[in-house]
């Protein structure tokens, strides 16, 4: 089975502080993908890579940024954390788009929280 | 740029009634996915759809592209009450990128 992993369920984060979220996945997925979801929103793209090293902006990619050092490992940062970043971040992953099922896998999510 | 549409945002039914999502894009599609979110989980991948005016089955669930591909619907028939959760469809802009509706939210009275 796939599996995504992401580093913390939960965290608590003050206003202001740098804030790192790691994302890692096992099968050697090319793509990686960080969503970040809030009610009503559905799931909206922040940033994606499709290689290492590789990036490429989402919908909504102000006032963050990523870094892919390594195929399996994908981290969305946080230069200086807003309430208004205040979410449930979703990372996953996917092999290449070649016309063929092309499915995303999610990790369980982290829910952040800035005071 | 392209935009995925989904409607009800919520649902509530009585277990056994009939529940239908439905899903607009304002361009066509390339294909169509479709997940399914359990309440506290992650998004889980449902079934894709590639052609114009496919009908696919999974027990009582059932999911259609139209046939100018720029729409979608999940049906499912009886509910129970572990269909719960937040349906999403998704539909790939460009080669890499999924653009997600806002999704459906089920919620069901036994």
């Amino acid at each position: 089975d796939v599996k995504v992993t992401q580093s913390s369920r939960y965290l608590v984060k003050r206003t202001g502080e740098k804030v790192f979220l790691e994302c890692v996945q096992d099968m050697d997925h090319e793509n990686m993908f960080w969503y970040r979801q809030d009610p009503g929103l559905g799931l909206r793209l922040i940033y994606f890579s499709y290689d290492v090293k590789m990036k490429e902006k989402g919908d909504i990619p102000e006032g963050y940024s990523v870094s892919r050092e390594k195929k399996e490992r994908f981290s969305l940062i946080l230069e200086s954390a807003s309430t208004n970043q205040t979410s449930m971040y979703l990372c996953a992953s996917s092999p290449p788009f070649r016309g063929g099922k092309n499915i995303q896998y999610f990790g369980a999510g982290t829910r952040l929280s800035v005071l | 740029g392209q935009q995925v549409m989904q409607i009800p945002q919520y649902q509530h039914v009585q277990e056994g009634e009939d529940f239908t999502t439905y899903c607009n894009s304002s361009t066509t599609l390339s294909n169509i996915q479709w997940y399914k979110q359990r309440p506290g989980g992650h998004p889980v991948f449902l079934i894709q759809l590639v052609k114009s005016g496919e009908v696919k089955k999974q027990k009582r669930l059932t999911f259609q592209f139209g046939e100018a591909k720029k729409n979608s619907s999940l049906h499912i028939t009886a509910t129970q009450t572990t269909d719960v959760g937040t349906y999403f469809c998704a539909g790939y802009q460009g080669a890499q990128k999924l653009v997600f509706g806002q999704g459906t939210r089920l919620t069901i009275n036994p």
